[in-house]
């Protein structure tokens, strides 16, 4: 089934660690975006991409970073977790090609703890 | 740069009461513009896009381009609406992103 995929659902994780967050869509999607949330407030938009080997920043600064090697795939890493990144993640996919009306589709998200 | 204002960040309402959720934008273009919910353990999705001029589960949203506003309504309010809702900016065009507002929870009191 068509759909967008985000592991783990949960992380806790102790301070000064690498992680990775996956996010892989199998709906063919050529944009893919990273939005950071809190429980009950506003997405901050951190990452996005318009295809293969295409990544932008977005409007909240991150330490974070994201590879588009392949078309289902955008990753997040964290190269030295902290605290501060205690937060949910949201990964999003939708079409490309000039269009308007943009949809966008979510993952269920990753809650992250650091410790 | 492309902004979107949601100026309550809680509205109680009871049930059967009238709804509106609040949505200013800041662009000096025709912007596409979206509402988006998030149930309780549910993921975000869209509800509904101005350009469609749809109505969703009950709720409508016009743009007021004077007012540069969005605002969400539904006449009569259910217990079910209760959730968070999310407006959210894109400029026209191809080489976009989408810009997501501070988000506005809706509790419905039975």
């Amino acid at each position: 089934e068509a759909d967008i995929y985000q592991t783990p659902r949960y992380l806790v994780i102790g301070t000064g660690k690498k992680i990775t967050l996956e996010c892989s869509q199998t709906m063919g999607h050529d944009k893919m975006y990273w939005y950071q949330q809190d429980p009950g407030m506003e997405l901050h938009l951190i990452h996005y991409s318009y295809g293969v080997n295409s990544t932008e920043k977005g409007d909240l600064s991150s330490e974070s970073t994201v590879s588009r090697i392949r078309t289902e795939h955008f990753p997040l890493t964290l190269e030295s977790a902290r605290p501060s990144h205690t937060s949910q993640y949201l990964c999003a996919s939708s079409e490309f090609g000039g269009t308007t009306n943009e949809k966008l589709f979510f993952g269920s998200g990753t809650q992250l703890s650091v410790l | 740069a492309q902004r979107v204002t949601q100026p309550e960040k809680l509205l109680s309402v009871f049930k059967g009461a009238p709804v509106e959720l609040k949505c200013n934008y800041s662009y000096s273009g025709s912007p596409e513009l979206f509402w988006y919910v998030q149930y309780s353990r549910q993921r975000l999705q869209l509800l509904l896009r101005h350009i469609s001029r749809e109505s969703i589960k009950g709720f409508t949203a016009d743009l007021n381009k004077g007012e540069t506003s969005f605002h969400l309504k539904k006449p009569f309010a259910q217990e079910e609406d209760s959730a968070m809702y999310y407006c959210a900016l894109r400029r026209p065009g191809g080489y976009q992103k989408v810009t997501f507002g501070t988000g506005t929870k809706l509790q419905v009191i039975p």
